[in-house]
């Protein structure tokens, strides 16, 4: 299995700050990664497929980046509807697609 | 518009059965694999298999095989998970997602129900 590690667990931050989550797998995944937001009683939300490839309607501060194990979300200006939990994904494993522990972000 | 709209909220004795359900709206069922995840409390989400509804193909997550069946219903678009002897420790959310597929080759879960509360407790 391909295991995926986020860092950090958690996070505090003020709006307008600029944030970066790390996930790493523990193999080459190419750019099969994915980043997904998910709100206290909500279910996750698509931000980010590809590594890097911002889903429709996602607001552009979002960006990702990475290749091969190494792979960031980076939010560039922290607004009040940020403060959730971030998880990555895996899309490299054939219909075994693993995801991340999870960075919760809280507010400062 | 594209719909998955999950059955609700249960509660359970251990060593009961239970099946949940997934309807789709709003695109071809048949032709989408459906994945399901499950988040303990407090905890984070962890993959559980995945089916295709055309033909049944399911695979599961290791830590998933044997401990629960996936399924579908074609004719009424709706996907299920069950289990024939819940465990305490089954208590959790349960989501289902459908699978999409971008041109570039890389899948993704774009659409997700709204999530099934399971509580399994004497």
């Amino acid at each position: 299995d391909i295991q995926m590690t986020q860092s950090p667990s958690s996070l505090s931050a003020s709006v307008g700050d600029r944030v970066t989550i790390t996930c790493r797998a523990s193999q080459s995944i190419s750019t099969y990664l994915n980043w997904y937001q998910q709100k206290p009683g909500k279910a996750p939300k698509l931000l980010i497929y590809g590594a890097s490839s911002l889903q429709s309607g996602v607001p552009s501060r979002f960006s990702g980046s990475g290749s091969g194990t190494d792979f960031t979300l980076t939010i560039s200006s922290l607004q009040p509807e940020d403060f959730a939990t971030y998880y990555c994904q895996q899309s490299y494993s054939t219909l075994m697609y693993t995801f991340g522990q999870g960075t919760k972000l809280e507010i400062k | 518009e594209v719909q998955l709209v999950q059955s609700g909220a249960e509660v359970k004795k251990p060593g009961e059965s239970l099946k949940i359900s997934c309807k789709a709206a709003g695109y071809s069922f048949s032709s989408h694999w459906i994945g399901w995840v499950r988040q303990m409390p407090g905890k984070g989400l962890e993959w559980m298999g995945i089916i295709y509804p055309g033909d049944s193909d399911s695979r599961y997550s290791p830590s998933f095989q044997g401990q629960v069946t996936l399924s579908a219903d074609k004719s009424i678009s709706t996907a299920y998970l069950q289990w024939s002897s819940l465990k305490a420790s089954d208590t959790a959310m349960y989501y289902c997602a459908r699978l999409h597929y971008d041109t570039s080759g890389y899948y993704y879960l774009g659409h997700w129900g709204q999530g099934t509360l399971v509580t399994v407790s004497s």
